[in-house]
């Protein structure tokens, strides 16, 4: 069965700073996406990442995939209040149930941005 | 807006009871996903429909059951509902089966009292 663990859980940061969030997964995937929920919403996707060394870049947000590593990190540069949310990681592979492919999400990252 | 359509929004009920949610996914999507959103569990999967055919199952409860009809919308039962089913729970569809993203509706909240 595929885990899927983010750290950190909880980040509370200032602006203007920067950091990294890291979601490892323990079984071979070949795409992951990233996901953000704001409280009480629902969740919105931001980034697929496709291949090894994939990058992806929207904003102050920059996404990777290590897939030999089985490692994605999503990195925010000089962070801003508006992107105080919850992300999600979610690699596919295939249901444990057996049948078709799907995601499984990590916990999920909450971050809080202050001024 | 994601275009993937729930309801109801808000659901509260006792223990014992069954309730029945509803799903109407994105229009040209054929494939339907259940989660269970919770504190302590974060998002479960708990199934998948492709086309009124169910594909793959996760965690969910035998109490549970779900459907796609041939209007391509989705239900899913929750019956004998007890304190720890009170969550948030969503779905999601996408186009193809197993290489899409998932564009997410924005969740039924059910409290069990």
């Amino acid at each position: 069965e595929l885990k899927v663990e983010q750290n950190p859980l909880f980040l509370s940061m200032q602006e203007g700073k920067n950091y990294t969030i890291y979601c490892n997964y323990s079984t071979t995937s070949d795409r992951l996406y990233w996901y953000r929920q704001d409280p009480g919403k629902s969740l919105e996707s931001l980034f697929v990442l496709l291949s090894n060394g994939a990058v992806k870049q929207e904003g102050r947000l920059m996404a990777s995939l290590d897939t030999k590593a089985r490692l994605s990190t999503l990195h925010i540069t000089a962070a801003v209040h508006d992107l105080s949310a919850t992300y999600f990681c979610a690699p596919q592979t295939r249901y444990s149930g057996g049948g078709a492919d799907g995601l499984t999400f990590g916990k999920g990252t909450h971050l809080i941005i202050q001024p | 807006d994601s275009g993937v359509t729930q309801t109801p929004k808000h659901l509260i009920t006792a223990t014992g009871q069954r309730v029945t949610l509803r799903c109407s996914p994105r229009s040209g999507d054929l494939s339907v996903y259940w989660y269970q959103q919770s504190l302590d569990q974060g998002l479960q999967f708990l199934i998948q429909y492709y086309n009124g055919e169910e594909r793959a199952k996760g965690n969910i409860l035998e109490r549970f059951s779900a459907q796609q009809f041939p209007d391509l919308h989705s239900e899913l039962n929750l019956s004998s509902l007890e304190l720890g089913d009170s969550a948030l729970y969503f779905c999601a569809s996408s186009q193809e089966l197993d290489r899409s993203p998932l564009h997410f509706g924005n969740g039924t909240r059910l409290t069990v009292t």
